[in-house]
């Protein structure tokens, strides 16, 4: 597609409860990158796929979350146990050359 | 513990006036910075890019100065349009790897 496709763009959930966000990147954009925005902070990083694997999972909060990209190009990231913490929006954004990133609209993610 | 600082969460313009955004980082290994522009409900638009081995780099209205030994950026908009009314985030980084966002500075531009 044109753009990075986020869906659902806006997922209430309760608390205890799993998610799973989606992301479809630009096609042929190689890296990917998963973001969280809390309300008055800039994005923070979750973590990056470079194709299939990733390459740097160090922002990732705890082991409720975990993100896959099995085929190189669409990717999910899964919360378990979602607490009310996890309320955010999260970013999905993919690169061709690590630089340079388009941004989708994100997911409205509130846990009640 | 914050690589890149906006340290003003807002500025007011007049319309047709220079819009200065700032921004600082701490990492002298960063070599990659960006402005992106956001408005509500949506996701952050790239807007302008500079590399480490440049001081300036001007797209239309928007330029951006680089100021490797200070460890400071700024967004320059001239002039300033009502629809430039956002909020701006830098973003920091080293090619190939995550980049570090700013905390954003929401911009209004007055008619």
């Amino acid at each position: 597609g044109a753009g990075v496709s986020q869906t659902p763009s806006n997922k209430v959930t309760e608390k205890g409860k799993y998610v799973e966000l989606r992301c479809d990147p630009i096609s042929g954009h190689t890296a990917l990158y998963w973001y969280r925005q809390s309300l008055g902070q800039g994005p923070e990083f979750l973590i990056y796929f470079q194709g299939t694997g990733a390459a740097d999972d160090s922002g990732l909060p705890n082991d409720r979350f975990f993100a896959v990209r099995p085929e190189g190009s669409v990717s999910t990231l899964k919360i378990q146990r979602t607490e009310r913490g996890d309320s955010a929006v999260y970013l999905c954004a993919s690169s061709l050359e690590g630089v340079g990133y388009t941004f989708g609209s994100g997911t409205r993610l509130t846990v009640v | 513990d914050q690589q890149v600082k906006q340290n003003s969460p807002s500025l007011s313009v007049q319309e047709g006036r220079i819009s200065i955004l700032n921004c600082d980082y701490t990492n002298s290994m960063f070599d990659y910075f960006l402005w992106y522009k956001k408005y509500p409900a949506e996701g952050p638009t790239f807007l302008i890019s500079i590399s480490s081995i440049k001081d300036k780099n001007e797209d239309g209205r928007f330029t951006v100065f680089l100021n490797k030994s200070a460890k400071h950026l700024s967004l320059h908009i001239v002039p300033s349009q009502p629809g430039d009314s956002a909020v701006y985030f830098c973003a920091a980084g080293v090619t190939g790897n995550q980049f570090y966002f700013g905390t954003g500075t929401s911009l209004t531009v007055i008619p």
